[in-house]
């Protein structure tokens, strides 16, 4: 079992729409999880972090975290073509090793 | 604030030679992690440096290696190259050290090697 795991897509959903973006991990003992978004030819972009379970919106965006399912989600409401990107989730291990899914890519169309 | 920033963009070496990697963090940032990112094997955790001190390392061959300055900029290293090195390598800043259960990391805009 991979650490962290993705579904790489790519994921299509219409202008508008809910994009839900999913991650699971194998260390139970993680605290930390982050949602990265990587444009084509770009470094990767820090756009939520989260730390509790539940919910936590920032705009268009929602993280979802479930620590007893091992299960971390990104919502993107309103999905808008400049959202379509790859999506890596990266989950903290052991306090000390950032460890990252290969990532979903989202595609948008008008 | 000025971002983090990696030289050079773009590096073309050849099986055998050696390549030195340089980032310059977030300015008040003291972790620098470094990363390589392939179409098939996604982002991989090379090292992690704060306080010029190495804190984690990742499962890579000891050819790569790295260091951090006392102004916190950091230098990785690669000897011996081999195609499978071919990669963008990313450096990435954060406040603190990843130990404390926090890592909001950002991201450099990273560093092309291909190895010929």
């Amino acid at each position: 079992q991979k650490e962290v795991e993705q579904n790489s897509g790519p994921l299509s959903v219409p202008e508008g729409a809910i994009a839900s973006l999913n991650c699971t991990y194998s260390d139970r003992g993680s605290q930390s999880f982050f949602w990265y978004r990587q444009y084509s030819g770009k470094s990767p972009e820090l756009i939520m972090s989260i730390y509790s379970n539940g919910d936590k919106e920032d705009g268009r965006f929602t993280a979802q975290l479930n620590k007893a399912s091992q299960y971390v989600s990104l919502l993107i409401r309103d999905s808008q073509p400049s959202d379509s990107a790859t999506y890596l989730c990266a989950v903290l291990y052991n306090t000390d090793k950032l460890i990252f899914g290969t990532g979903t890519r989202l595609q948008v169309f008008p | 604030k000025a971002g983090v920033t990696q030289t050079p963009r773009y590096l073309i070496k050849t099986r055998g030679q050696q390549v030195t990697l340089s980032c310059s963090p977030i300015s008040g940032h003291r972790s620098v992690s470094w990363y390589q990112q392939t179409p098939g094997q996604g982002l991989q955790f090379l090292f992690e440096y704060f306080s010029e001190t190495q804190r984690n390392k990742g499962n890579f061959p000891g050819r790569f290696s790295g260091r951090q300055f006392s102004n916190s900029r950091s230098e990785m290293n690669v000897s011996t190259l081999e195609l499978g090195d071919s990669a963008l390598y990313l450096c990435a800043s954060s406040p603190q050290v990843s130990g404390r259960g926090y890592s909001e990391q950002f991201f450099g805009p990273g560093t092309r090697l291909t190895v010929l």
